[in-house]
């Protein structure tokens, strides 16, 4: 069974930067495509962007909100996925959930999240 | 980008009861689409991909339906563990989720 198990949340003042982590267990790390969804307080979820597989070349894809600030990346060594985020805005305040990826997009497992709050 | 309407936004029921959701989207996105069930503090869990697909350990009494722009996910009796809230996602260009729906007891 597919473990995830995010990391790295914290407080942040905004245009400051911070990064997660998520690690994984419990299947295949480097056949997956790995994403990044987030939750702000009590609202809906939102997807953030994806990696897929080194194998097909690694690619990254972001949504419109964060693209240009934010950065995925994998270490299949260590099964791990990263997102590194700059100059953070209050609106990324969020739940953040590192998810796997299968067929058209659809989020299978899920970590159980990490708070970011970007606050003065 | 798709945007996802879901409707109602919230359903009151009482157990026993068939549940009815919606989500309808901007422009076609073939069967490309998930439902996800969140209850308070947890994670999201898949319940439904390919409109119609349940994922592993999805009980049967969930069933997604539709195609194109108009999707149905039906509980066709409401236990006490299915109050929660309801989102649905869409694959069929860059990744979407509706606005969710809140089931809660009547």
């Amino acid at each position: 069974e597919a473990q995830l198990v995010e990391y790295g949340g914290g407080s942040v003042k905004p245009g400051g930067s911070l990064t997660l982590s998520c690690a994984a267990s419990g299947f295949t790390f480097s056949n997956v495509w790995m994403s990044w969804v987030r939750q702000a307080p009590g609202k809906g979820l939102e997807w953030v962007g994806r990696i897929k597989t080194t194998a097909g070349g690694g690619t990254t894809e972001y949504s419109a909100p964060v693209k240009g600030r934010f950065t995925i990346s994998r270490d299949d060594s260590k099964n791990t996925l990263s997102l590194q985020m700059s100059s953070l805005k209050t609106e990324d305040t969020a739940v953040y959930y590192c998810t796997t990826d299968f067929k058209q997009g659809y989020q299978g497992s899920w970590g159980r999240g990490t708070l970011v709050t970007v606050s003065s | 980008e798709i945007v996802l309407t879901q409707s109602p936004a919230t359903l009151s029921l009482s157990p026993g009861e068939r549940a009815t959701l919606s989500c309808r989207a901007s422009q076609s996105i073939s069967s490309y689409l998930a439902w996800y069930q969140q209850k308070p503090g947890q994670a999201p869990r898949l319940l439904i991909y390919d409109a119609s697909n349940r994922a592993t350990d999805t009980p049967a009494r969930f069933s997604g339906s539709g195609s194109g722009t108009d999707f149905t996910l039906t509980i066709s009796s409401l236990e006490p563990e299915d109050f929660a809230v309801y989102y649905c996602q869409q694959g069929s260009h860059w990744l979407t989720f509706g606005g969710g729906t809140k089931v809660e007891i009547k």
